[in-house]
């Protein structure tokens, strides 16, 4: 099945970019989305990209794609201490199927002012 | 705002209680959702409703009883739980099961004393 894999723990300073990485499994993920959670929040879609797409860019979010090495991350332009969150990837496997989506563990981003 | 309101944000049991979370969403929306994220640990998908009727059951223990009445509202009645039950449930809704993005509510956050 889908195993999505991310590094634990970012840390920037405000202004700076920030990249956080995903590794998955399945490569007929069919989507492949980026959810933000904030402290006592439940988990908030920030973005998503279609797997016949090698880049995505919604104002300071840029995701990028590389199928051929099952590589996804999430570039935050000009961070700021509101980007302070655990992110998380995940894909879905078997055809889409939502109920098979599968998160990483989230990387917990930390700027720094 | 989130479209998935979820009731109550807190809740602290004793083993012996019964007690029920609700879920509303707002969005239209067919599929309904319940997770379980516990720390340090992938969020874990525990049941999933299709227009009304359970498509899933993650092997969750039957100490944990879903109801969905309808496509906008789902419960999780809980009864004589563990310790180690506690944790953040998250309800999440979509459009439909395939390739539609999940939305979250902000969870429930469960402390079983």
């Amino acid at each position: 099945g889908e195993d999505v894999e991310q590094s634990l723990f970012l840390s920037v300073r405000e202004g700076d970019s920030s990249v956080i990485n995903c590794t998955y499994t399945d490569s007929s993920s069919t989507y492949l989305y980026w959810y933000k959670q904030e402290p006592g929040a439940g988990l908030q879609l920030l973005t998503y990209i279609f797997s016949n797409m090698d880049m995505k860019q919604d104002q300071r979010l840029t995701v990028l794609l590389n199928k051929k090495d099952k590589h996804l991350s999430l570039r935050i332009a000009d961070t700021q201490t509101g980007d302070s969150a655990i992110y998380f990837c995940a894909g879905c496997g078997h055809g889409g199927a939502t109920n098979k989506l599968i998160f990483g563990t989230g990387t917990l981003l930390a700027v720094q002012p | 705002e989130t479209g998935v309101t979820q009731t109550p944000r807190h809740l602290v049991m004793g083993m012996t209680n019964k007690k029920s979370l609700k879920c509303e969403q707002h969005l239209g929306h067919n599929a309904m959702y319940w997770y379980k994220q516990s720390a340090k640990k992938p969020l874990e998908l525990m049941f999933v409703y299709n227009f009304k009727e359970q498509t899933e059951n993650n092997s969750v223990p039957s100490r944990f009883s879903p109801e969905c009445p309808n496509s906008s509202h789902l419960f999780l009645h809980l009864h004589t739980l563990q310790p180690e039950d506690s944790a953040l449930y998250l309800c999440a809704s979509s459009q439909e099961l395939g390739n539609t993005p999940l939305h979250f509510g902000n969870g429930t956050r469960l402390t079983v004393t």
